[in-house]
């Protein structure tokens, strides 16, 4: 999997639309980009898959521009419950047998 | 439906113990990983075992063993457990040994080693 480099950390206040952004640049052509979560005491959980352009979903959209080599998570209007640590991955979708390599992921915090 | 059930969900060993974790898969799902989450740390690949197998192993010592059963339920052993070995484990299965966004979680056993 191609390594990837996001902020350790992050603040935000709710209702605040929360962007983070993720740098692949050694993405290869067959590699998407794809975001886990993880709440506290709990396994991280898929949020959100790309290849290109945007994506959305009930949770968060996903912003890859052309050259591939960065990608923004935006969660609109966050809430104390979005206060996690979001993982980005990049890999191939299709392939069996890809284990997940997570690095320290960025801790978001969402206060009041 | 049940997702991914790990037990226990905590356990205290005392160093140079052994111990054995357990995993019973998301219904449908035939393929088994085990990571290592270290306090702060992004979680690390231990192992993954399909049809029986170990396919697929990270950067751990032959102390981390594993095995997986005809329903496709798993167990992770850590023998000559070092205060090291204190960390989340984490289950997570699939289908087929993937893709990158086919795997469900557990909650994970919390091992404290003194």
């Amino acid at each position: 999997l191609a390594k990837t480099t996001q902020p350790i950390s992050m603040d935000s206040y709710e209702g605040q639309e929360v962007n983070i952004t993720c740098s692949h640049n050694n993405i290869a052509t067959n590699d998407y980009i794809t975001w886990y979560q993880q709440f506290p005491s709990q396994g991280p959980r898929f949020i959100i898959q790309g290849y290109k352009t945007k994506v959305t979903n009930e949770v968060a959209s996903l912003f890859i521009p052309a050259d591939r080599k960065s990608s923004t998570l935006s969660l609109p209007r966050v809430s104390l419950s979005d206060t996690a640590v979001y993982y980005c991955l990049v890999g191939d979708k299709d392939q069996a047998g890809t284990a997940l390599i997570f690095g320290k992921g960025t801790t978001l915090s969402v206060s009041s | 439906d049940a997702g991914v059930t790990q037990s226990p969900t905590h356990l205290i060993k005392t160093r140079g113990q052994q111990v054995t974790l357990r995993c019973s898969p998301k219904s449908g799902h035939d393929t088994v990983s085990w990571y290592q989450q270290a306090l702060g740390q992004g979680p690390q690949f231990i192992f993954q075992y399909y049809e029986e197998e170990e396919r697929q192993r990270g950067n751990f010592p032959d102390r981390f063993s594993g095995h997986q059963f005809p329903n496709y339920s798993s167990e992770l052993n850590v023998n000559a457990l070092l205060l090291g070995d204190s960390a989340l484990y984490l289950c997570a299965s699939s289908v087929g040994q993937g893709p990158i966004d086919g795997y469900t979680f557990g909650s994970g056993t919390r091992l404290t080693v003194v």
